[in-house]
């Protein structure tokens, strides 16, 4: 019954390292997405996906990269970690594209010194 | 984005209070959501409204999708403690994804 699972659970990064936050969901989901959360911004779409091999942008996509190889998993890379990516990052999927029924992830709390 | 003007931004009340929190914006939906985030988790769909003028019940929750489609309703009633966190309305862009409020914060206490 693990719904999408997300690790790291915390991450301290230095200015310019790279990393890779994962994502993994056991419910056959077409789409899965990412997002971040900052106080008082609520959560803002970084990248989402509506099935294996097709990414596209969302609202936040700059500093961050992302692949869908099979429909489980949905990595989200930093390339070269900025002081203001420091956040919360959620992954959350979806049985397709469309619904508003959206499975969150219980976060990753990331900070980059 | 499309922006999402969610008050009050908190709320400190006794337990077994009612709550009432909204959600406007400039924009036309036609599906509002409310989700619920408690601390350390992500986000869960409470409600889901379809419909202009749609009233929805689920337990102590109500919601209503707004006649102008730009605004919506949340009420809790009869607070518990249980009830702590962070409320987030959403919306639709498009079909790719949801836009959310920045959220209200309820406090309860004892």
């Amino acid at each position: 019954n693990a719904g999408v699972t997300q690790t790291p659970k915390f991450q301290v990064l230095k200015t310019g390292q790279s990393m890779t936050l994962q994502c993994a969901q056991d419910m056959n989901h077409e789409y899965m997405s990412w997002y971040r959360q900052d106080p008082g911004m609520g959560l803002r779409l970084i990248h989402y996906s509506v099935g294996a091999g097709i990414t596209d942008q969302g609202e936040v996509p700059n500093g961050y990269n992302v692949s869908r190889s099979t429909t489980e998993d949905f990595p989200l890379r930093l390339l070269s970690a900025a002081p203001s990516q420091t956040s919360v990052y959620f992954c959350a999927s979806s049985p397709y594209r469309g619904t508003s029924k959206l499975f969150f992830g219980s976060g990753t709390q990331l900070s980059v010194l | 984005g499309q922006q999402l003007n969610q008050s009050p931004q908190s709320m400190f009340i006794q337990e077994g209070e009612d709550v009432s929190m909204n959600c406007t914006s400039s924009s036309i939906f036609n599906t509002w959501l409310w989700y619920k985030q408690d601390p350390g988790e992500g986000p869960v769909l409470l409600i889901a409204l379809y419909k202009a003028g749609e009233l929805t019940s689920n337990g102590r929750l109500t919601a209503q999708f707004g006649i102008t489609r730009k605004d919506s309703f949340l009420n809790i009633s009869a607070s518990i403690p249980s009830d702590v966190g962070i409320y987030f309305c959403a919306a639709p862009i498009g079909s790719d994804g949801l836009t959310f409020g920045k959220g209200t914060h309820l406090i309860i206490q004892p």
